[in-house]
């Protein structure tokens, strides 16, 4: 599996963009970038993931460099409610299998 | 809210006794994988199971077993518990097919062993 790299917190006023970077400088050519978050004491929620090509839903965008070691994922107008631990994770595909490897992520605290 | 839910959402247990979580798919997904996370950390992959076959296991013991029935729910079975398994244990459900799916979690089960 594809490892990645996130700081470990990050600070972002209110109503500011949020650029959570993620490095996964080991990634293969058919695993794909995904973004979850975690609310204190909730269930993971998924955000956005890509393969190569940026991404934009209602949530976020996420940016993927052309040779694809790392990504940033972007909360363009944060909120209190943001905060959270963002997890980036490279997702391994095997036999139909669907295993995620967290690592510890990036706490962002989103402040007035 | 994802549709995934999950019971009992709290529970304690004593060392050495066993313990049975459930989980209840989002409707329409075939594939449901349990995750073990304990306090600070990122959630850990303990197995997956599609189409009621495990199909995939992380680095857990033999103690650790599941169980997934026709309608797509899910048990999660620890043996033998120790105090190490005090953990919040998730379940996330998604269909598999030829494309990439997304996972969906529940709230968890907040396992403390004493």
């Amino acid at each position: 599996d594809a490892k990645t790299t996130q700081p470990p917190s990050m600070d972002c006023a209110e109503g500011r963009a949020a650029n959570l970077p993620c490095n996964h400088s080991t990634i293969s050519g058919n695993e794909y970038v995904y973004w979850y978050r975690q609310i204190h004491s909730q269930g993971p929620q998924y955000i956005i993931h890509g393969l190569k090509n940026n991404e934009t839903n209602e949530m976020a965008s996420l940016i993927i460099t052309e040779d694809r070691k790392s990504s940033t994922l972007i909360l363009p107008h944060a909120t209190l409610r943001d905060t959270a631990v963002y997890y980036c994770i490279v997702r391994v595909r095997w036999g139909g299998g669907n295993k995620l490897t967290f690592g510890t992520g990036t706490q962002l605290k989103v402040e007035l | 809210e994802t549709g995934v839910t999950q019971s009992p959402t709290h529970l304690i247990k004593t060392r050495g006794q066993q313990v049975t979580l459930r989980c209840s798919s989002q409707s329409g997904h075939n594939t449901v994988s349990w995750y073990q996370q304990a306090l600070g950390q990122g959630p850990q992959f303990i197995f997956q199971y599609y189409r009621e076959e495990e199909n995939g296991r992380g680095n857990f013991p033999p103690r650790f077993s599941g169980l997934q029935f026709p309608n797509y729910s899910s048990e999660l079975n620890v043996n033998a518990l120790e105090l190490d398994d005090s953990a919040l244990y998730l379940c996330a459900s998604s269909f598999l097919s030829q494309g990439d799916t997304e996972a969906f979690f529940g709230q968890g089960t907040r396992l403390t062993v004493v």
